[in-house]
């Protein structure tokens, strides 16, 4: 009965490869996230995704692409992997309401070597 | 550009006692207000959120919101060693779908 899955939970990986990371949600929430928490723990939001149109897109490279296949998931594909990548990446989901707050997953943490 | 600004800490308070945790926003059109609790190497827990002026009470935790001086504040009482983890502020401006901005966190230890 987990709310927001995300898979894998660890990820070690080489310098130029591609990798995905998956995610679902239960909750029937609208709209889903995926934030980066770097080594300072510093949580910032890269994606935003509602009814599978991308709503907000952080200046984040375009090597990061997120894809909906439809409203419970947003899974997030990564090209080209580079040692700055290396961090902890949340999905996320929540209501479209001015009183939501957002539900997280477990993380995936991204090690790039 | 929307800033949270919270005090890194660590805030060391000793258990029974109350913790208080500070965050300030810049963005004057704010709406919604979160703090989330992270254990280390756990994903961020909502636990309180506020969106009027004033207290808001659940338990052990008070949150607490001035939108004139744009501060909101998370008061812990009676402390307890379980509570030692980062505090999260969190802020929605707008709308539902526009994302959370976080702060940076501030690390409590509870000492028993």
């Amino acid at each position: 009965d987990t709310a927001v899955s995300q898979t894998p939970k660890y990820l070690v990986t080489q310098m130029g490869n591609d990798k995905s990371i998956k995610c679902e949600q239960n909750l029937g929430h609208d709209t889903m996230y995926w934030y980066k928490q770097d080594s300072k723990k510093f949580l910032k939001i890269m994606f935003s995704y509602n009814n599978k149109e991308l709503i907000i897109n952080e200046t984040v490279p375009n090597r990061f692409s997120p894809k909906s296949p439809d409203k419970a998931h947003l899974n997030l594909h990564i090209n080209s992997l580079e040692l700055g990548d290396s961090a902890v990446y949340f999905c996320a989901s929540s209501q479209v309401l001015r009183t939501a707050g957002a539900f997280f997953g477990q993380g995936t943490r991204l090690t790039v070597v | 550009q929307k800033e949270v600004e919270q005090n890194s800490g660590p805030l060391s308070v000793p258990e029974g006692a109350i913790a208080s945790l500070n965050c300030t926003y810049s963005d004057r059109v704010s709406q919604s207000f979160f703090w989330y609790r992270q254990y280390s190497g756990k994903s961020p827990e909502l636990i309180m959120s506020i969106y009027s002026n004033g207290d808001k009470e659940d338990g052990r935790f008070t949150a607490q919101l001035n939108k004139a001086s744009q501060y909101v504040s998370l008061l812990i009482r009676d402390s307890q060693p379980s509570d030692s983890a980062t505090y999260l502020c969190a802020v929605n401006a707008h709308s539902g779908n526009t994302p959370l901005v976080f702060g940076k966190g501030t690390r409590l230890s509870v000492i028993a």
